[in-house]
């Protein structure tokens, strides 16, 4: 069956970087991509960006731009958001879901969230 | 940037009340617009996607209407399961969420 399995909770000091994994199973990896979201404690769904696996193009939420970097590996049918420059404000839950390769649009495939905590 | 605007935020109900949620977008979405169910700890469950589509497998009690900048999601009798956060999302441009509407039991 279509699944998204993500990496594990990560606790990271301010200032670092994290890297959150997401493998994909069940369908053809090249022909859809990566939405990364995100949701702060009782707060609500942000958007980060979005990578196609098929062309590798990628496009970040102005508010990540210069501090996110979304990849694929289609070896491994993995995608990967990575989150520079970390303070407590980063501290959230982080969900991949899966999107067309060509264009964003509703899905309901989804990773089962990697919680991301930063603190000294 | 397209913002989006649920309204209420919060809404208590019983079981078996009919129930509606309103979603404003800040320009014209036209029908690209997406209705989840959120529960604690869960990722977003698609309920309703191009406005009005109800998604595979989601109990037929749930519609979505509207079009352009106005959108609501009705629930025609709440069950016990409903009992969530609900989340309406535009993907004409990018993508953009609501804040939220948390259904509470009265």
């Amino acid at each position: 069956q279509v699944q998204l399995v993500q990496s594990g909770a990560e606790v990271k000091q301010p200032g670092a970087s994290v890297k959150v994994s997401c493998k994909a199973s069940g369908y053809t990896f090249s022909n859809f991509g990566f939405i990364w979201v995100r949701q702060a404690p009782g707060q609500g769904l942000e958007w980060m960006g979005w990578i196609s696996a098929y062309n590798g193009y990628s496009s970040y939420a102005q508010k990540f731009q210069g501090r996110v970097t979304m990849t694929t590996d289609t070896s491994t049918t993995t995608g990967y958001m990575e989150l520079r420059s970390l303070t407590s404000d980063d501290t959230a839950i982080y969900f991949c879901a899966r999107s067309e390769a060509y264009q964003l649009l509703a899905t309901d495939v989804w990773g089962q969230g990697t919680t991301v905590t930063v603190s000294s | 940037d397209i913002r989006v605007t649920q309204s209420p935020s919060t809404l208590s109900a019983f079981v078996g009340d009919r129930v509606t949620i309103t979603c404003r977008a800040s320009q014209s979405v036209t029908t690209w617009l997406a209705w989840y169910q959120q529960k604690p700890g869960k990722a977003p469950k698609l309920l309703i996607y191009k406005a009005s589509n109800l998604e595979s497998g989601v109990p037929s009690r749930f519609s979505g209407s509207g079009s352009g900048t106005e959108f609501t999601l009705t629930i025609s009798s709440l069950q016990p399961d409903d009992f969530a956060t609900y989340y309406c999302q535009q993907y004409h441009s990018y993508w953009s969420f609501g804040q939220g509407t948390k259904v509470e039991i009265k």
